[in-house]
């Protein structure tokens, strides 16, 4: 099946920063490839996702690019405020008869006033 | 209902007891399933359903897990004699259906402390 890498935290900046949080993958063709953000005490929420490649997707600031070359999907975010706080997980499908997504480790992400 | 319900929140038990966790999805998502986030880890995946039936359970970790759904509705996880490894957040999502692009609606999550 499909495979993701992501970037090991934790990760650290100050208001106002440029984040970059890494994620690869492994895929068989070109699914759908989703970014999930979870923030303390809370469940996943989706963040973003694009279907196909050289699609950008993009939410709240934040952005990833699908890149077929690189078969990578990083996510940026050119100013993280303090409430972006939280634990983000790049994501795509298992694949073949499989119908589930599978998630990389998480990056936790801390931003200091 | 209006998003994925988890029941309990939390739930304390001791070795060897059996637990019953419970997920609720979206009202007319037909696919549903069931991860384990252990603490320091990532999202570990234990099984999904299309409607009532579950096609593959090879990522439920042992016989002692075990998961029903019914009605294409409510779930129920079934861990029997638990184990201290089985400590961790239990995480259920649905989506309209398997392989969408919409992604899944995730719930809060049942807190699982096996002492």
């Amino acid at each position: 099946g499909n495979s993701v890498t992501q970037m090991e935290g934790p990760v650290t900046l100050s208001e106002e920063a440029f984040l970059t949080i890494n994620c690869t993958y492994t895929a068989t063709g070109y699914p759908s490839l989703f970014w999930y953000v979870q923030y303390p005490g809370e469940g996943l929420q989706l963040l973003l996702k694009a279907t196909k490649a050289d699609d950008k997707g993009s939410n709240k600031g934040f952005e990833a690019t699908y890149r077929k070359e690189t078969t990578s999907f990083h996510l940026e975010k050119g100013s993280v405020q303090v409430s972006d706080s939280a634990v983000y997980f790049c994501a795509l499908p298992y694949g073949g008869s499989q119908g589930n997504l599978i998630f990389g480790k998480g990056t936790k992400l801390s931003v200091k006033p | 209902g209006a998003g994925v319900s988890q029941s309990p929140s939390n739930k304390v038990t001791e070795k060897g007891k059996d637990v019953e966790l419970r997920c609720d999805p979206i009202s007319g998502h037909t696919a549903l399933y069931w991860y384990r986030q252990s603490l320091g880890q990532g999202l570990e995946f234990l099984i999904y359903f299309q409607g009532n039936s579950a096609p593959d359970k090879s990522g439920l970790p042992s016989d002692r897990f075990s998961a029903e759904r019914t009605g294409g509705s409510v779930s129920t996880l079934t861990i029997q004699r638990t184990q201290q490894e089985d400590s961790a957040v239990y995480l259920c999502a649905s989506s309209p259906w398997t392989g969408t692009n919409d992604g899944y609606t995730f719930g809060s999550g049942t807190r699982l402390t096996v002492v």
